[in-house]
């Protein structure tokens, strides 16, 4: 089972950020905190993770509360393209082939 | 383009048939995963290889026979399916050794339906 609680859906403005919650109460200190997103019916983009620190890279800002009980994923200014379901998922980090465990994840639509 | 690709896109199939998945990625990956996704339900896990080592099996039914030859390429083998099993079939790859983060890269997926 899934070890992440998220909203079902949101809504966001084009050109505003969109703020994406997720809670992860029972997080152990090696797990790390992932995010992918899917766009209709193609295949799950990695988009960020982090352990503790924020994080950002040149497609969104991870922001992890200093318990890590719970992230947020910032996309800065959302574009049309970026309407899809968002997954959080926690993973150990110190094996590599752990797999991804999949929740319902966060549908967001970016509205003109 | 994520360097991983399947093939075919699409597949119909009878009960009766045999068919197979490919995938194959192009990012000198060692690991190698299969994932499967029905309509309105979460993606479920179905079968990892690390070093063409299979490592997990998350309790697939027979009718479904991984096959992965090098750390490249990996199959899914079908054979008298239900009509259930139609779904979007999903490949990754991650590197798995050496302090990498491990993200996993996905293919675009194969979108079967058993008929």
């Amino acid at each position: 089972d899934a070890k992440t609680t998220q909203p079902p859906s949101m809504d966001c403005a084009e050109g505003r950020a969109a703020n994406l919650p997720c809670n992860h109460s029972t997080i152990s200190g090696n797990e790390y905190v992932y995010w992918y997103r899917q766009i209709h019916s193609q295949g799950p983009q990695y988009i960020i993770h982090g352990l503790k620190n924020n994080e950002t890279n040149e497609m969104a800002s991870l922001i992890i509360t200093e318990d890590r009980k719970s992230s947020t994923l910032i996309l800065p200014h959302a574009t049309l393209r970026d309407t899809a379901v968002y997954y959080c998922i926690v993973r150990v980090g110190y094996s590599g082939n752990t797999p991804l465990v999949f929740g319902k994840g966060t549908r967001l639509s970016v509205i003109a | 383009e994520t360097g991983v690709t399947q093939t075919p896109r699409h597949l119909v199939m009878g009960m009766t048939n045999k068919k197979s998945l490919k995938c194959e990625q192009h990012l000198g990956h060692n690991a190698m995963y299969w994932y499967k996704q029905s309509a309105k339900k979460p993606l479920e896990l179905m079968f990892v290889y690390n070093f063409k080592e299979q490592t997990e099996n998350n309790s697939v039914p027979s009718r479904f026979s991984p096959e992965c030859p090098n750390s490249s390429h990996l199959f899914l083998h079908l054979h008298t399916l239900q009509p259930e099993d139609s779904a979007l079939y999903l490949c990754a790859s991650s590197q798995s050794t050496g302090g990498h983060s491990y993200e996993q890269y996905f293919g675009p997926g194969t979108r079967l339906t058993v008929t």
